[in-house]
């Protein structure tokens, strides 16, 4: 069965360094989403693309947060620095498409410790 | 604007009992409704999905959830529950558009 590959699955750095997460969708999925999903809490969009475009971005804190699909397949997503409060688990999913009645797909996530 | 609620913590029930995870939701317009399981340091996985049509919806593992229009409302149930159930559960909306909402999420414990 095809999975959502992601990767690190564990990432310890020091507040203020640059961490990058990598996410490999399911083959023709054209949807692929970031989330953000903090201890005790559901999971929180902060970018959805459709092929290579954003389709949502409203909750990316843009000073310090960037994503990217530029090939419309495999994504990256970047904090620069990082701080303590983004100490999470980093969710990525992928759809068909973006419509609303698309299941997700997601991968087992990359859970970051900011010391 | 939309939301979803998720109004237990916790839901703790014997093997072999039924049980119930409570799902309310707010939206403007036609909600399609998910519930979505997470077990251990992996990812969400989708369990079933109300679009339109029969209110009571059938999904994965012998889950099977139940669309009120008049309540708002979405809950999961399964007649008899396994230890292996055990998990987080999320309840998710959309109203067709690009974004879907999840609820906080319920920790069902099942035990022996």
């Amino acid at each position: 069965e095809a999975e959502v590959a992601q990767s690190p699955r564990y990432k310890i750095t020091e507040k203020s360094q640059a961490v990058a997460f990598w996410c490999d969708p399911i083959s023709g999925h054209a949807t692929l989403y970031w989330y953000r999903q903090i201890l005790g809490q559901g999971p929180e969009l902060l970018v959805q693309f459709q092929d290579e475009s954003v389709v949502d971005d409203s909750q990316l804190p843009k000073d310090r947060f960037s994503a990217e699909r530029l090939k419309g397949v495999d994504s990256t997503l970047k904090i620069q620095p990082a701080e303590l409060g983004d100490s999470a688990m980093y969710l990525c999913a992928s759809s068909l498409a973006g419509q609303g009645t698309n299941i997700q797909y997601f991968g087992a996530g990359t859970r970051l410790s900011v010391l | 604007a939309q939301s979803v609620a998720q109004p237990e913590d916790q839901v703790n029930v014997a093997e072999g009992n039924p049980l119930t995870v409570k799902c309310t939701y707010s939206v403007s317009g036609n909600p399609y409704l998910f519930w979505y399981v997470q077990y251990p340091n992996r990812g969400l996985q989708f369990l079933l999905k109300y679009i339109t049509g029969d209110n009571l919806v059938k999904g994965s593992y012998g889950f099977e959830a139940e669309f009120n229009k008049s309540q708002t409302s979405f809950h999961l149930k399964k007649p008899s529950a396994l230890v292996s159930d055990s998990a987080l559960y999320f309840c998710a909306v959309n109203t067709g558009g690009f974004k879907t909402i999840f609820g906080a999420g319920t920790r069902l414990f099942v035990k022996a």
